[in-house]
């Protein structure tokens, strides 16, 4: 069974102040790891796709990285805006469900002015 | 482009009682997804749809939830009857067909049970 687990659960963060969420993942051939954000009262919001080991991606002040058996989401002096919760999710390679996503919990992000 | 439409946005019912989700994908979308978020939790997989056709509905509680999308484009999630467990909010996403990577959210319906 596919499984996400991301940490820490909640992070609190002084505009400025750089830091790094972690998600941990076990599956059974990894096809795609993707990062959302999902503001309260909303829907998941597309971040980044990740498809093998070594891979990075950039969007703003967010970075993404990915090996085999996790990834980071690094924030480079976050603002007051990029507070929210920052979700994992892999999809796996065959199956049942081709497209099925697998999510973690969840980091809830606050980052302070 | 238009995003996943869903329908009502807050939805208040008693248990025992039944209630209906409507979802819009977005134009094109052959691939339908049904998420359950739980308060604190990821959303999990209820059902998937390839145009009107069902790819994968074991996580669905199929005694008392059901879907369906007889077009394929708009799709029904229906809850009957409801338990408290059920409280949660209810993702539509879509995504072009079911070998494409990305899927789009829409804003969710949030359903409380009391």
């Amino acid at each position: 069974e596919d499984q996400v687990t991301q940490s820490p659960e909640a992070l609190r963060l002084q505009e400025g102040e750089s830091s790094s969420l972690n998600c941990s993942y076990t599956v059974s051939g990894l096809r795609g790891l993707f990062w959302y954000r999902q503001d309260p009262g909303k829907g998941p919001e597309f971040l980044f796709t990740l498809y093998s080991a070594g891979e990075e991606k950039e969007k703003e002040r967010l970075k993404a990285t990915l090996t085999k058996k996790e990834s980071f989401l690094h924030i480079t002096a976050p603002k007051p805006e990029d507070s929210a919760t920052y979700l994992c999710a892999v999809q796996a390679r065959g199956g049942t469900s081709y497209g099925k996503l697998t999510f973690g919990q969840g980091t809830i992000l606050t980052v302070h002015p | 482009e238009a995003g996943v439409a869903q329908s009502p946005r807050y939805k208040i019912i008693e248990k025992r009682q039944s209630v209906a989700f409507w979802c819009n994908p977005i134009s094109g979308h052959a691939t339908l997804y049904w998420y359950q978020q739980i308060l604190g939790q990821g959303p999990k997989l209820l059902i998937q749809f390839q145009n009107n056709g069902v790819v994968d509905d074991s996580q669905l509680p199929k005694d008392r939830f059901s879907a369906e999308r007889l077009k394929g484009v708009d799709s029904t999630l229906k809850i009957q009857p409801a338990k408290l467990e059920d409280s949660a909010v209810y993702l539509c996403a879509s995504s072009r067909d079911f070998s494409s990577y990305e899927q789009y959210f829409g804003p969710g319906t949030r359903l409380t049970v009391t």
